[in-house]
């Protein structure tokens, strides 16, 4: 079974500055993909960034990039520039590339910007 | 493109009773998926339905949960003879699998409250 590892519960971090999430993952699989989602209080889930399995290259949206080690099975999201906007509970997810692609998520980290 | 609804947001009940939630996913997406999310967790997966058929359930999903899709669009779960232990949020994904990057879009969920 795949699993998520999120250890970081809270963080925080300087309006600006820049700040990196952690997520270690498990599977035997070889062909997924890996998903940073953003929940902010009292508001649904949206996807900030994905990475496939088979890209080497970093995947980047503006603001937020992550670096995808595939041999450590590491994930993790880097947010620059940090806004107030940012402020949420950030969620690591697998989703496997085939047949039920349902997502496997990690426990979450707590972002707090500070002003 | 009005995204993923749920209704209702919010739901309290005494338990021992019955509650049903509605997802509408967007009107395109085939594939429907219900997550489960408790406190300080993240979402866990119960089910998943590709047009009307529901193709996995979770063990999480225990015999008192039931969902259904009869038309292939909306979706309903009924909890039946609620306990506190199924107070949670739940949310309710749609996406379709023949459309890159297969992204899952979230609802915003349905917050049960067992007293």
């Amino acid at each position: 079974a795949q699993t998520v590892t999120q250890s970081q519960p809270e963080m925080s971090v300087q309006e600006a500055e820049t700040v990196t999430l952690s997520c270690t993952y498990d599977t035997s699989e070889s062909d997924y993909y890996l998903f940073w989602y953003k929940q902010p209080p009292s508001r649904q889930m949206i996807l900030v960034i994905r990475q496939e399995a088979y890209k080497q290259q970093n995947a980047t949206e503006n603001r937020f990039s992550v670096n995808f080690q595939k041999a450590a099975k590491s994930f993790s999201l880097k947010i620059s520039d940090s806004q107030l906007g940012d402020a949420a509970m950030y969620f690591c997810a697998y989703r496997r590339n085939f047949g039920n692609e349902k997502l496997t998520f990690g426990t979450g980290t707590r972002l707090t910007i500070i002003p | 493109d009005t995204g993923v609804s749920q209704n209702p947001r919010h739901k309290i009940t005494k338990r021992g009773q019955n509650v049903t939630f509605r997802c509408d996913p967007i009107s395109e997406h085939n594939r429907l998926y219900w997550y489960r999310q408790t406190l300080g967790q993240g979402p866990e997966f119960l089910t998943y339905f590709q047009n009307e058929a529901q193709l996995e359930k979770s063990r999480l999903l225990s015999d008192r949960f039931s969902a259904e899709r009869p038309k292939g669009s909306f979706s309903t779960l009924e909890i039946q003879r609620t306990e506190q232990g199924d107070s949670a949020m739940y949310l309710c994904a749609s996406m379709n699998p023949g459309l890159a990057p297969y992204e899952q879009y979230f609802g915003p969920g349905t917050r049960l409250t067992v007293t």
